[in-house]
């Protein structure tokens, strides 16, 4: 399968643990979008990345949350000190550029307790 | 900020019948782009059809169109010919063709399809 992978699909955490969450781009794209569903909603964008760089972050994405994407590869999404409110779906989007077609992962659920 | 707004928040369609999904947007850039996404259940989001806005035809996608008023900022999806495997949610999208590239969403539109 050479679509957009994410791990893991699902994760159950306490109040006030530390997450992280793996995006797989599909091979050659240097485009990397992050997004949040919560229940009822259409995706909320959080931030992107063109290569290794993060171009634009949401006002979405509090100081709790910090993204990466080392050598424009892979991604993580890390939330510290999680809050019952992060309780959503987290998707990951790559394209191959702007301009083109942003393909989706099936996205990482994450429920805070 | 674009707003996208999607009045249905379900509908429900007979197989083989057509079905129309309503998307308004609001937007002050001249130049841009529209999506529909679905999203069946438990199952990753997938493009159905895209309309760049200094298209003055309409998009078409085998059974799926779009309906594109730019001057009423509506964008409506048709679904012909409507199969089981269409039941999902869908999601219409903004783009600027500008800045950010990130998409902008509404709430979406859960179809059924019955039997």
């Amino acid at each position: 399968d050479t679509g957009v992978s994410q791990n893991p699909r699902h994760k159950i955490t306490k109040r006030g643990q530390n997450v992280t969450f793996r995006c797989d781009p599909i091979s050659e794209h240097n485009r990397l979008y992050w997004y949040r569903q919560t229940l009822g909603q259409g995706p909320e964008f959080l931030t992107y990345f063109q290569n290794e760089a993060q171009l634009e972050k949401s006002r979405l994405l509090s100081d709790r949350f910090s993204a990466e994407r080392p050598k424009g590869s892979f991604s993580t999404l890390e939330i510290q000190r999680t809050e019952q409110g992060d309780s959503a779906m987290y998707l990951c989007a790559s394209s191959f550029s702007q301009y083109n077609e942003q393909f989706f992962g099936p996205g990482t659920r994450l429920t805070v307790l | 900020a674009q707003t996208v707004t999607q009045s249905q928040p379900e509908m429900s369609v007979q197989e083989a019948e057509t079905v129309t999904l309503s998307c308004t947007y609001d937007t002050s850039e001249s130049d841009y782009y529209l999506f529909w996404y679905k999203q069946p259940p438990s199952r990753q989001m997938i493009l159905v059809i895209r309309q760049e806005a200094y298209k003055q035809q309409n998009a078409t996608e085998n059974r799926f169109s779009v309906n594109f008023q730019k001057a009423a900022k509506s964008f409506s999806l048709k679904i012909s010919d409507s199969q089981l495997g269409d039941a999902a949610m869908y999601f219409c999208a903004y783009r600027s063709s500008n800045s950010g590239y990130a998409l902008n969403f509404g709430k979406g539109t859960s179809l059924l399809v019955t039997p």
